[in-house]
């Protein structure tokens, strides 16, 4: 079946840092790629995504390059913020009409930015 | 806004009790989902629904039932609560149109504890 495994985590960084989180991916056929980002105390939302190979997902500073090769999408940012300390997941999707939209995700990673 | 509400943010249950865990969304969307959210694990998917009255088990289906009567509203039933299903719910939606975005619409979930 189809899988996502992330980075462990947490991960604690200082403000201006640079931010790699890593994702990995197991899946039948061709799925698109999600990050989805949990604030504290909130649900999840869309963080960019990525549907074929060699698309790269972008909002709010953070990146990702879907690569078939590697069947990575890590998530990158290049300076992060207080305000992006949260929990991140990598998720994937299946296209099919028989997917209903539905996703897997991986494990989650907790990110804490220090001032 | 596009809104998913979850009846309660925390409930305290004793184990074998009947626990209900509504969900209304107000986007007129085909699919609904209930996921569970636990450290170190992820979101696995409980349940979806892709229609009134339609659903179908996911990953962790077991000790679980659903419910929707209307298209806005999805329940998640816990027959008899144990205390393994002590857990963070995740109610989510998204659209049926092609191609599938894959960005679910996500609810601030709710904490269940069982005694």
């Amino acid at each position: 079946g189809n899988s996502v495994t992330q980075m462990e985590g947490p991960v604690t960084l200082s403000e201006e840092a640079f931010l790699t989180i890593n994702c990995t991916y197991t899946a039948t056929g061709y799925p698109s790629l999600f990050w989805y980002v949990q604030y504290p105390g909130e649900g999840l939302q869309l963080l960019l995504k990525a549907t074929k190979a060699d698309d790269k997902g972008s909002n709010k500073g953070f990146e990702a390059t879907y690569r078939k090769e590697t069947t990575s999408f890590h998530l990158e940012k290049g300076s992060v913020q207080v305000s992006d300390s949260a929990v991140y997941f990598c998720a994937l999707g299946m296209g099919g009409g028989t997917s209903y939209g539905k996703l897997t995700f991986g494990q989650g990673t907790i990110l804490t930015v220090h001032p | 806004d596009v809104k998913v509400t979850q009846s309660s943010r925390y409930l305290v249950k004793r184990t074998g009790e009947k626990v209900f865990l509504e969900c209304v969304q107000d986007m007129d969307h085909e699919n609904m989902f209930w996921y569970r959210q636990d450290p170190g694990l992820g979101l696995r998917l409980i349940y979806f629904s892709y229609d009134v009255k339609m659903k179908e088990k996911g990953d962790i289906p077991e000790g679980y039932s659903v419910s929707r009567e209307k298209k806005e509203r999805f329940s998640l039933i816990l027959e008899s609560a144990s205390t393994n299903q002590t857990s963070m719910y995740l109610c989510a939606s998204t659209p049926s149109g092609r191609p599938l975005t894959g960005e679910l619409f996500f609810g601030e979930g709710s904490r269940l504890t069982v005694l």
